[in-house]
């Protein structure tokens, strides 16, 4: 069992259309960070929420951090090809000596 | 120059080879890391360096080997790997006295191929 679980794992859309990812634990979490991946590169940090129930906005995308700090989701709006990639998110955890632990991932495929 | 550099991109090495992989920063951040990343695997954390002691070793096994001369280059010696090792290998540099809740920043990794 992962500390950290992503959903769904993949996701595929037209363009324009809306989606959200989820980020769920069992466990508080002191701060949760979101990271995209495209293709051939590696994870680059789109955001960390702190607060619980805090709301972050980045252009299209919303990020929200659950009032318990256990979960987490990222909702983006009218989705463009270049939102395609693979959306991560990651905590420090205890149960890990307070190493980040990331989940699985949902890969988000946006079609023209 | 681009933040993390990793290098080479790809590589493709057999069971008895040594080779290794390396890393650079150019963010003048404290601390330094090796991830891997496997298809349907979340990423897992190998090594950490900060201030080049290595802090962290995650049960990696003997085959894998890091170095760390300084706190902008970072190495990971490979030798008789076996094919389940081939996988994405990512650096990743941080900054912070509690780098382990730091945002990273990454290499673009190597993509490494056993046979």
């Amino acid at each position: 069992t992962q500390l950290l679980e992503q959903s769904p794992q993949f996701l595929s859309i037209q363009e324009g259309e809306n989606l959200t990812v989820y980020c769920n634990s069992s466990s508080v979490f002191s701060s949760l960070q979101w990271y995209r991946q495209e293709p051939g590169e590696g994870p680059v940090l789109l955001v960390t929420v702190v607060t619980g129930g805090e709301v972050k906005k980045l252009k299209r995308l919303t990020f929200q951090f659950g009032d318990a700090r256990k979960d987490s989701s990222l909702h983006i709006t009218a989705a463009q090809p270049g939102d395609t990639g693979l959306y991560l998110c990651a905590g420090p955890h205890k149960a890990a000596g307070n190493k980040l632990t990331f989940g699985g991932g949902t890969r988000v495929l946006v079609k023209p | 120059e681009t933040g993390v550099t990793q290098t080479p991109r790809h590589l493709v090495m057999g069971m008895t080879n040594k080779k290794s992989l390396k890393c650079e920063q150019h963010l003048g951040h404290n601390a330094m890391y090796w991830y891997k990343q496997s298809a349907k695997k979340p990423l897992e954390l190998m090594f950490v360096y900060s201030l080049e002691e290595r802090v962290e070793n995650n049960s990696v096994p003997s085959r894998f080997s890091p170095e760390c001369p300084n706190s902008s280059h970072l190495f990971l010696h490979l030798h008789t790997l076996q094919p389940e090792d081939s996988a994405l290998y990512l650096c990743a540099s941080s900054q912070g006295d509690r780098f382990y809740n730091s945002p990273l920043h990454f290499g673009n990794g190597t993509r490494l191929t056993v046979t």
